[in-house]
């Protein structure tokens, strides 16, 4: 069965630091993984996603995520921190790849930037 | 631009009500979720739809069930409601096939305190 884990419930950068975000995987087959922002009082948005092909995914707002299937990891990154990056982040995997709707996510991590 | 709407942003009822969570989406998406998400729990999968009048049960579908009647739209039911309904749902749809790994897209959330 697939899970996700999240290392680190609450992670604090100053702002221009780099952002790193954890993310470990379990998955009986090739997984496809995300990672979606969820700002305050708002739902989720997608940030990016891993299907196939290259392991080093670009996403929205200068966020990017490298697969790494030895690892079965999926960390989130960005180079410098903005205030404006504060919010909390999901991870997940999909459950099949028959049907990518379904997703497992991971706990959360909430991501504070200090000025 | 792909619109999730979820009719009632915050609502409170008391122990025992029916509650209904209405959703509608915009884009002719076969697939829509309801999501339940707890603080250090992430988002789980209450049930989902992939067609209309189908649907399936997901990780934690005791308490509720469902309703598709047409495409674009899927209403959550709480057939009484309790305490330990307290939380914020999500609604989220997406196409079908999953071979490219399909984006999911989320409404703004609905937050039920039941009192």
């Amino acid at each position: 069965a697939q899970s996700v884990t999240q290392l680190g419930s609450h992670v604090s950068v100053s702002e221009g630091a780099l952002v790193l975000l954890r993310c470990n995987y379990s998955s009986s087959v090739p997984p496809y993984l995300f990672w979606y922002v969820q700002y305050p009082n708002q739902g989720l948005q997608l940030l990016l996603k891993y299907t196939t092909g290259a392991t080093l995914v670009k996403g929205i707002n200068g966020f990017e995520a490298e697969f790494k299937k030895s690892e079965t990891s999926f960390h989130l990154t960005k180079p410098s921190a903005h205030m404006s990056d504060a919010a909390e982040y999901f991870c997940a995997v999909s459950r099949s790849s028959s049907n990518t709707g379904k997703l497992i996510f991971g706990q959360g991590t909430t991501l504070q930037v200090k000025p | 631009d792909v619109k999730v709407t979820q009719s009632s942003r915050y609502l409170v009822k008391r122990t025992g009500e029916k509650v209904f969570l209405e959703c509608v989406q915009d884009m002719d998406h076969e697939n829509m979720f309801w999501y339940r998400q707890d603080p250090g729990l992430g988002l789980r999968l209450i049930y989902f739809s992939y067609d209309v009048k189908m649907k399936e049960k997901g990780d934690i579908p005791e308490g509720y069930s469902v309703s598709r009647e047409k495409k674009e739209r899927f209403s959550l039911i709480l057939e009484s409601a309790s305490t330990n309904q307290t939380s914020m749902y999500l609604c989220a749809s997406s196409f079908l096939t999953g071979v490219s790994g399909n984006t999911i897209y989320f409404g703004e959330g609905s937050w039920l305190t039941v009192v």
